[in-house]
């Protein structure tokens, strides 16, 4: 089953620049998570966010939370090549042992 | 040790083989999970161990047969697949709710 859809489904940038990725859910959630997936690979963890957290950041990462919206965003600032990757949201679907993701966005980031 | 490790890193396999695949943690996290991931789509949960008890099964066909020996291991054994169920199966370990999951770099299978 899947719980999220992600928008856009694909995004270029240019090196520097900022990359946004919206992430909307369906259920009620404890948590929301972020993780970025190489090509072909396994899904690296990015951050999480508490339902009664609003924005969280990490690095160059800084994540919003909406729970009125059933809605998460995704900001990347001063990308970089390596950003280049698929981006998947999850959430708990309010299950601590159910992680569903989102349809994910594909970043690609010109040197 | 920060880690998930899975085996083989790729597989190929006739619908009439058995073959299993093997994934193993050493964080001591108390969940492992087997996720089925499609070219360019969302990984999809196959399977929950919780204190290696299976908790989550959704509705997989028979086909794909789980196993947690221990609170380290995790076997997902196959027999008679078909040839859609080629795909990225990932492994991923979480202790608690609150912290995110740690995968594996997962088994590239292809049935024949």
């Amino acid at each position: 089953s899947q719980q999220g859809e992600e928008d856009p489904q694909a995004l270029s940038i240019q090196e520097g620049e900022n990359a946004t990725m919206n992430c909307s859910y369906k259920t009620s959630i404890n948590n929301l998570q972020w993780y970025r997936q190489n090509s072909g690979r396994g899904l690296v963890h990015l951050i999480l966010i508490r339902s009664n957290e609003r924005e969280k950041h990490s690095g160059r990462l800084r994540v919003t939370l909406d729970t009125s919206k059933k809605s998460s965003s995704l900001l990347i600032t001063a990308s970089r090549a390596a950003d280049t990757a698929s981006y998947f949201c999850a959430t708990d679907a309010g299950s601590a042992d159910k992680l569903i993701f989102g349809t994910g966005t594909r970043l690609q980031v010109f040197p | 040790d920060t880690e998930v490790t899975q085996t083989p890193k790729h597989l190929v396999m006739g619908m009439t083989n058995k073959k299993s695949l093997k994934c193993e943690q050493h964080m001591g996290h108390r969940a492992m999970y087997w996720y089925k991931q499609k070219a360019k789509k969302p990984p999809e949960l196959m399977f929950v161990y919780s204190y290696e008890k299976l908790s989550i099964n959704e509705s997989v066909p028979s086909r794909f047969s789980p196993e947690c020996p221990n609170s380290s291991l995790l076997n997902l054994h196959l027999h008679a697949l078909q040839p859609e169920d080629s795909a990225l199966y990932l492994c991923a370990s979480s202790q608690a709710g609150t912290r995110g999951y740690t995968f594996g770099s997962g088994t590239r299978l292809t049935v024949v």
